[in-house]
């Protein structure tokens, strides 16, 4: 079954700290990725998209992501942290052969500290 | 350029009432995707609109059902409410297969 897996349910890092968002997808055929950002009590934004381009995605807010076809993933990652990173991230994906409905992962919930 | 707009924002109902929520789509936009977030959980599909056709639907029941009109705006509605659809309603708004912009969401409560 296609599907999207996020490890880790809350990520905590320091401020100025790495971020790494973890997205791992189910697919013989490369989809379409993106992840989006929730805040609390706010719809979705889209963060960045990867659509068969290039592999390294830039996106919005420092943000920028991976595609990696041999490990099904799509990392999402940030240099340094800002306590405004602060939220819910999630990762979707559309998968080929269908109409656009976005298959969303559980939600990696991240917090920042001073 | 108007974003994706929802109403109402909030909303509480009791176990077998019926429910109205509307979306207006991003200008340009022909595509309306619905989906149900409950809490702490990821968006679920529950059916997209395509030039006012349904185009897809996801795993829920006959009682959700949905509307798009010539404007492209939509409607999501819910018969028999129960317990478990409490969750926050999105809705997003693309032209053909491009990406999906989302609104603000609905929050509805059943008691």
């Amino acid at each position: 079954a296609q599907s999207v897996t996020q490890l880790g349910s809350h990520v905590s890092v320091s401020e100025g700290a790495l971020v790494l968002l973890r997205c791992n997808y189910s697919s013989s055929v490369p989809p379409y990725l993106f992840w989006y950002v929730q805040y609390p009590n706010q719809g979705l934004q889209l963060l960045l998209k990867y659509t068969s381009a290039a592999t390294l995605v830039k996106g919005i807010n420092g943000f920028e992501a991976e595609f990696k076809k041999s490990e099904t993933s799509f990392h999402l990652t940030k240099p340094s942290a800002h306590m405004s990173d602060a939220a819910e991230y999630f990762c979707a994906v559309v998968f080929s052969g269908g109409y656009n409905k976005l298959i969303f992962g559980a939600g990696t919930r991240l917090a920042v500290h001073p | 350029e108007t974003g994706v707009t929802q109403s109402p924002t909030h909303l509480i109902k009791t176990r077998g009432q019926q429910v109205t929520l509307r979306c207006s789509s991003q200008s340009g936009h022909n595509t309306v995707s619905w989906y149900q977030q409950a809490l702490g959980q990821g968006p679920q599909f529950i059916f997209q609109y395509y030039r006012e056709e349904e185009n897809g639907r996801g795993n829920f029941p006959p009682r959700f059902s949905g509307l798009q009109f010539p404007n492209y705006s939509s409607e999501l509605n819910v018969n028999a409410l129960e317990l478990d659809d409490s969750a926050l309603y999105l809705c997003a708004s693309n032209k053909n297969q491009e990406t999906q912009y989302f609104g603000p969401g609905t929050r509805l409560l059943v008691l």
